[in-house]
């Protein structure tokens, strides 16, 4: 069955330390996404890409990377510049349809980080 | 980023009964409204994707209606049950943002009880 696949589903950090969440799919889908979800609030847009080797910031960017060398690959780093990094992250895919928008999200069952 | 309102925030059902509530977002360059279903660890999955104004879409006992110039959209849960317990997240898009991307609520959380 085609699928997103989060791993690992907890994660464990010593403040200061870089760490990659992996997010694999393999619904033969252009667009990636990464999304970040805190208590009370709704899902937040991290870093997008819509194409291998290319990659936009959403709307929390800051003290995060990404990249897309593979199709079916987008992780995420969460680096020490990030200020608050313990979160639920939610990786996400969908295809490029006509019009833009349109597209349901696929999503995988996500990664709670907790760094301490 | 856009004031996407859910509400309300949670709700408790009896089963049998139906239910509703609301997402509200800004009408102006409106694209599309995608409403989503989240059980408890378990990944959040599509139910809806709306675009045209007065569109109703239904999913077995769940609906959803768009008002497009006023800025809102209602989803129906009919004859609840417990397997409908879950948060309900909805996301429009809005033509002035960029290719794809979503502005999320905060989320209904229902709770369904026998």
């Amino acid at each position: 069955d085609g699928g997103i696949t989060q791993s690992p589903k907890y994660l464990f950090r010593k403040e200061g330390q870089n760490v990659t969440l992996s997010c694999e799919q393999n619904l033969n889908h252009d667009a990636m996404y990464w999304y970040r979800q805190d208590p009370g609030q709704g899902l937040r847009l991290i870093y997008y890409s819509q194409i291998v080797n290319d990659f936009q910031k959403g709307d929390i960017a800051e003290g995060y990377s990404v990249s897309r060398e593979k199709k079916e690959s987008f992780p995420l780093t969460v680096t020490s510049a990030q200020k608050n990094p313990t979160a639920f992250y939610l990786c996400a895919s969908s295809i490029i349809g006509q019009p833009s928008g349109a597209s349901p999200l696929h999503f995988g069952n996500g990664t709670r980080l907790t760094v301490t | 980023i856009l004031n996407v309102e859910q509400s309300p925030q949670s709700l408790h059902v009896q089963e049998g009964d139906s239910t509703n509530f609301t997402c509200s977002f800004p009408s102006s360059n409106f694209y599309a409204l995608h409403w989503y279903r989240w059980e408890t660890a378990k990944s959040p999955e599509a139910l809806f994707v709306m675009t045209l104004n007065g569109d109703e879409k239904k999913k077995g006992r769940i609906s959803a209606t768009l008002n497009t110039k006023e800025g809102y959209s209602y989803l129906y849960i009919k004859g609840s049950q417990p397997e409908d317990s879950a948060t309900y997240l909805c996301a429009p898009g809005m033509t002035t943002d960029s290719w794809g991307k979503l502005q999320f609520g905060a989320g209904t959380q229902v709770v369904v009880t026998p």
